[in-house]
């Protein structure tokens, strides 16, 4: 079973919300790391997007938009990615990352199709 | 600004070895990490290898360990990643990447634009 495992696809309709999320292996206890996302469009290198640990210990990307915000839930061992008011910009890939066991660990990835 | 150029990449043989470098600008280069990220044609991110701000501390990922060495020389601002008996699963964009502090977070921001090694016959 992959460290992150994330949806492979998401669809949401411009202006709507999406919730992306990452969710960490059983025995991976989420509470102990920072949750870092990434945003990637095609024939670009991924982007900062955000940091998430706590609700006091956060940090958005320089240039990130306030409607990209991060959380966890600890009920489903996952990160969680919200996008609010979405756009055709919008559109691409996201990863989940984390920092394991002396190594960096992205998750699959989700598209997201805004349409 | 923050700028990353990597160079380097190109067509080798699986077996061949070949050196990738990035030229860093905008930041005191020593006082930060520095990574490794490729990703393979139509895949996602895979994380290759970092080193600590002053050189001294490295990690790779299992699939490159015995084969890649990162290093990087600080009075140039360069960061290199050394490539030995390649593979044709090592065919990929490879991109450097700040980290945030002196020590491997995984905090990348920026991004290099990448440089595309193929291995092939």
């Amino acid at each position: 079973q992959p460290v992150l495992t994330q949806p492979t696809s998401l669809s949401a309709s411009p202006g709507a919300s999406a919730r992306l999320t990452c969710t960490l292996r059983s025995g991976i206890n989420l509470g102990r790391y920072s949750i870092f996302w990434y945003q990637q469009k095609p024939e670009s290198p991924p982007r900062f997007l955000l940091r998430y640990y706590s609700d006091s210990s956060k940090h958005q990307g320089s240039g990130v938009p306030s409607r990209f915000s991060g959380s966890k839930d600890a009920s489903s061992n996952a990160g969680i990615l919200v996008i609010s008011g979405l756009q055709s910009e919008d559109e691409a890939d996201y990863y989940c990352m984390i920092w394991h066991s002396s190594a960096v660990v992205f998750g699959g990835g989700t598209k997201l199709t805004v349409l | 600004e923050v700028q990353l150029l990597e160079s380097g990449g190109g067509l080798v043989q699986p077996g061949g070895s070949l050196r990738l470098s990035c030229a860093a600008s905008g930041f005191t280069f020593s006082s930060y990490a520095m990574s490794w990220v490729r990703q393979a044609p139509g895949r996602g991110l895979e994380w290759v290898s970092a080193i600590s701000g002053g050189g001294d501390v490295t990690d790779y990922a299992d699939t490159v360990k015995g084969r890649f060495t990162i290093s990087r020389d600080n009075s140039r601002n360069t960061l290199y990643l050394q490539m030995n008996s390649l593979r044709g699963e090592d065919t990929a964009v490879y991109y450097c990447a700040k980290d945030q502090s002196a020590g491997s977070s995984g905090w990348f921001q920026p991004w290099g634009q990448g440089t595309l090694v193929t291995v092939s016959s």
